[in-house]
């Protein structure tokens, strides 16, 4: 069976470009979630979805992030525009949707921003 | 504010040894937790997880034990094996907040044989 698949696997990017991050959740996943890891905050939860309706925005971190998931199959992360400080691994991940389940991970986009 | 906390950083153990990973957490509400291993270049992985009513949960060679009067939880690994060495996450969830989980830190686990 195909896991959580996140693109790019790698972006460097200049200060100021849009950067988006690509996530195709586990079929038959009701739930996905955008997470970055960070040393100080370790995984710390950004956004995540229920049947492609955002539930909980509250970590991200400002306007200049933003989140959609078009349909069961694919979400998207943007950053705009993108500051060294966003320089970190950002993870994807999806779980069928009911409590008590755990989340299955991507590999992560590790993102630099000169 | 870290709701989950993992207080020590790294941790090395030697081969065939226990090694045990400890996690704190501040919210009472928390009654589902998962223990996350990770290798580097690579996603975190489910490892073994506890509800609140048990206090004990065992896997082969990983057992997790639950204190919900301390609000403590640890990873017990026996025999540990290089393989091992990995970075450790453990989460913590809730009923009434769905979904969610919340992460510690990580402790970065090295075996030396």
């Amino acid at each position: 069976d195909a896991g959580v698949i996140q693109s790019p696997r790698h972006e460097v990017t200049e200060m100021g470009q849009e950067v988006t991050l690509r996530c195709k959740p586990i079929s038959g996943h009701n739930s996905l979630f955008w997470y970055r890891q960070t040393m100080m905050r370790g995984l710390e939860l950004l956004i995540y979805f229920n049947n492609n309706v955002p539930i909980d925005d509250s970590g991200m971190p400002e306007d200049r992030f933003s989140a959609k998931m078009p349909n069961a199959s694919f979400s998207t992360l943007k950053i705009q525009p993108s500051e060294p400080r966003d320089s970190a691994v950002y993870f994807c991940a999806s779980n069928p949707g009911q409590t008590y389940q755990p989340q299955h991970f991507g590999d992560g986009t590790r993102l630099s921003i000169l | 504010d870290q709701q989950v906390k993992q207080n020590s950083p790294s941790l090395s153990v030697q081969e065939g040894r226990i090694s045990i990973l400890n996690c704190d957490y501040t919210n009472s509400m928390f009654d589902y937790f998962l223990w996350y291993k990770k290798y580097p270049a690579e996603g975190p992985t489910f490892l073994i997880s506890i509800s609140s009513i048990k206090d004990k949960n065992e896997d082969g060679r990983f057992t997790v034990f639950l204190n919900k009067s301390a609000k403590h939880l640890s990873l017990h690994i026996v025999p540990s094996q290089p393989g091992d060495s990995a970075v450790y996450f453990c989460a913590a969830s809730e009923l009434n907040t769905g979904n969610q989980f919340y992460f510690g830190t990580g402790t970065s686990l090295t075996v030396i044989p």
